[in-house]
């Protein structure tokens, strides 16, 4: 089946720097990732949206020079939090789809990156 | 608020059955899913079921779907230990955009 991968699982980094969190599909193609945010508790957030080559969508509320999206191959989307507090600590996980032969919006996960800013 | 929402807590004895419930707002979603959630790791899709179907079952999982109450549910059978998670429904609509609700957090106990 699809397999998406995070890395790192996790992270701890001081505040005001910057943290790369990669996302990967293994062995298929992603024309669209997406990138999530969880608070304890509650649902998934939508961040953006990314589809390789181009600019990403960011959802209302959601700073873009802060949330930095690459998406610079169909295997591989990058979100870069910079200068983090610890107001974004949080469980980030991306998603990437595939057109399935269905053509359906089927989503699959990586396992997340927890994020925590000291 | 939730345009999905769900009950937050189920609890229930290894061996019974579980009956996940999710209502959704939005009557042009096209598929509706079910995802499940095991700590500090990422979503597993579960099953998915289209909007024009009333109901599929795959193994111990039976989605039901009521259109007209825009409600949809997820029944584990012979619910086990290892099905303790937290179970999201979501409904998209198109082709970029997916809804979460809130989470069920399963409980089984022995």
């Amino acid at each position: 089946g699809a397999v998406v991968s995070q890395h790192p699982s996790w992270v701890i980094c001081k505040s005001g720097t910057s943290v790369k969190i990669e996302c990967r599909s293994l062995d298929f193609q992603a024309t669209t990732m997406f990138w999530y945010r969880q608070f304890p508790k509650q649902s998934l957030m939508l961040m953006a949206t990314s589809n390789e080559g181009s600019k990403a969508t960011y959802e209302q509320g959601v700073e873009k020079d802060k949330f930095l999206i690459n998406h610079a191959s169909l295997t591989l989307s990058t979100l870069t939090v910079t200068s983090a507090h610890p107001e974004d600590s949080s469980f980030y996980i991306c998603s990437a789809r595939e057109l399935g032969v269905w053509g359906g919006n089927e989503q699959f996960f990586g396992p997340g990156t927890r994020l925590t800013v000291l | 608020g939730e345009d999905v929402e769900q009950s937050l807590f189920l609890s229930v004895r290894e061996g019974d059955s579980s009956v996940i419930n999710c209502t959704y707002t939005d009557s042009s979603s096209t598929y509706l899913y079910w995802y499940k959630q095991e700590p500090g790791a990422g979503l597993q899709l579960l099953t998915y079921i289209f909007s024009n179907m009333d109901m599929k079952q795959d193994q111990r999982l039976t989605v039901l779907l009521n259109k007209k109450d825009k409600h949809l549910s997820l029944r584990i059978a012979d619910t086990q230990t290892g099905d303790s998670a937290i179970y999201f429904c979501a409904e998209s609509f198109n082709n970029n955009d997916m809804r979460f609700g809130a989470g069920t957090r399963l409980t089984v106990k022995p």
